[in-house]
């Protein structure tokens, strides 16, 4: 049973340019939040999906959005990349139903804005 | 507003001591509360959780400490480890639109010297 995955790896992107990272959740789970983890900071969050749509959005700019798809797995896109957007980007997942507050965390995606 | 305080931000033990991290929410409704060892350069790993319904909860040197009333809850490691050292955060669960969203402490370097 695979666990949640992100791809890619590691990215390096300049001031300006738009990402967009993938993430597919643990087999199962129906829901996809993002996290943003700044370097010595804890993880902050975006968004979250479920149903395709957004159900809840942290304190982030419309710089930020996503994306859900039938089969459960998300993308976060982030437009005009400023420096301060270089961070580790985590995806977790968890089933609505039934309700266990559980989340589990992806590997996360290094984004680094020269 | 939501918010999660997590303190000390850094922590040294000698090997063999105990360690403590203590963390506060806001929110009065958060009933689930994740803690979580980061090392570098990889995701959060759950190490224990405890729901609002139970004051405490021990997983061999891990245990964790609720108290509803004050909005305080601690990790406590025993008889630390040199593979201990990393980073720990505190979680609060925050419910809405059916469904929870985590909020984060700032994390808490522990540096176990052998």
């Amino acid at each position: 049973d695979a666990g949640v995955t992100q791809s890619p790896t590691h990215l390096i992107k300049t001031r300006g340019q738009q990402v967009t990272l993938r993430c597919s959740p643990k087999s199962g789970h129906d829901t996809v939040s993002w996290y943003q983890q700044a370097l010595g900071q804890g993880p902050q969050f975006i968004f979250q999906y479920y149903e395709e749509e957004e159900r809840q959005r942290g304190n982030f700019p419309d710089r930020f959005s996503g994306h859900q798809f039938p089969n459960y797995s998300s993308e976060l896109n982030v437009n005009a990349l400023l420096l301060g957007d270089s961070a580790l980007y985590l995806c977790a997942s968890h089933q609505r139903q039934p309700f266990l507050d559980e989340q589990f965390f992806g590997p996360g995606t290094r984004l680094t804005v020269l | 507003g939501e918010n999660v305080e997590q303190h000390p931000s850094t922590l040294s033990v000698q090997e063999g001591d105990s360690a403590v991290i203590k963390c506060t929410y806001s929110d009065s409704a958060s009933n689930y509360f994740p803690w979580y060892k980061q090392e570098l350069g990889k995701r959060p790993q759950l190490i224990i959780d405890i729901r609002s319904n139970v004051g405490e909860k021990k997983d061999q040197r891990i245990a964790v400490t609720l108290n509803k009333t004050a909005k305080h809850f601690s990790l406590h490691i025993t008889e630390t480890q040199p593979e201990d050292s990393a980073v720990y955060f505190c979680a609060a669960s925050i419910v809405a639109s059916g469904t929870y969203k985590y909020i984060f402490g700032t994390g808490t370097r522990l540096k176990v010297l052998a």
